[in-house]
């Protein structure tokens, strides 16, 4: 049981070009999410999912996308990335949106875009 | 909308101090709390939690009550201890949505 895993750990991007953070759960968790981390402003909520084929959006949607065609894997992604996503990106899990189940964090990605 | 607001820090204390990092939130309905605990590195894991107001949520000598009356779940421990270094989030959940203070960082010296 891996539990939350993201990909990449690190990356580096110049202004305008895309990429996609994956994120991956093995615990058949119907709820996840992503969120960016800066100094100063704690953990922010960008999208997230309540169920495969279901996305929705957070407090700063604005430069991502995100998909979710399996209940697994809750990809996000970057179309023209700009200096202000540089930002450290945690993935998490939840076994459902109702109640108060526990979220379940990824270890990050670090992504700095120049 | 939907916040929480908690102390700022950097918070220094020797070992074996008495901690407090408080947290009042802002929200509509009823919400549930949390706080959750970052080590270097590493992702958010889950501290503790309360579901409804009075209720008192503890782990690993950590506690924190639900006060509805004063919207804080203020985070206490009697004794820390130097591997308590970390940072520190109070949360809540209203509805499919997460909210997170801005992060309280502790360091404990020996």
């Amino acid at each position: 049981n891996a539990g939350v895993t993201q990909t990449p750990k690190f990356q580096v991007l110049k202004t305008g070009q895309s990429m996609t953070l994956q994120c991956a759960q093995d615990m058949n968790h119907e709820y996840m999410s992503w969120y960016r981390q800066d100094p100063g402003m704690g953990l922010r909520l960008i999208h997230y999912s309540v169920g495969a084929g279901i996305t929705d959006q957070g407090e700063v949607p604005n430069g991502y996308n995100v998909s979710r065609s399996t209940t697994e894997d809750f990809p996000l992604r970057l179309l023209s990335a700009a200096p202000s996503q540089t930002s450290v990106y945690f993935c998490a899990s939840s076994y459902s949106t109702g109640g108060t189940y526990e979220q379940y964090f990824g270890p990050g990605t670090r992504l700095t875009v120049t | 909308g939907d916040s929480v607001t908690q102390m700022e820090g950097p918070v220094t204390l020797s070992e074996e101090a008495f901690l407090t990092i408080n947290c009042t939130y802002t929200a509509t309905g009823y919400p549930s709390l949390f706080w959750y605990v970052q080590y270097p590195g590493e992702g958010l894991q889950l501290l503790l939690k309360a579901t409804k107001a009075d209720d008192k949520g503890s782990n690993k000598g950590f506690e924190a009550t639900y006060r509805k009356e004063t919207t804080s779940f203020h985070l206490e421990k009697g004794s820390v201890q130097v591997s308590d270094s970390a940072v520190y989030f109070c949360a809540l959940k209203t509805g499919n949505q997460f909210y997170f203070g801005t992060g309280t960082s502790l360091t404990v010296i020996p």
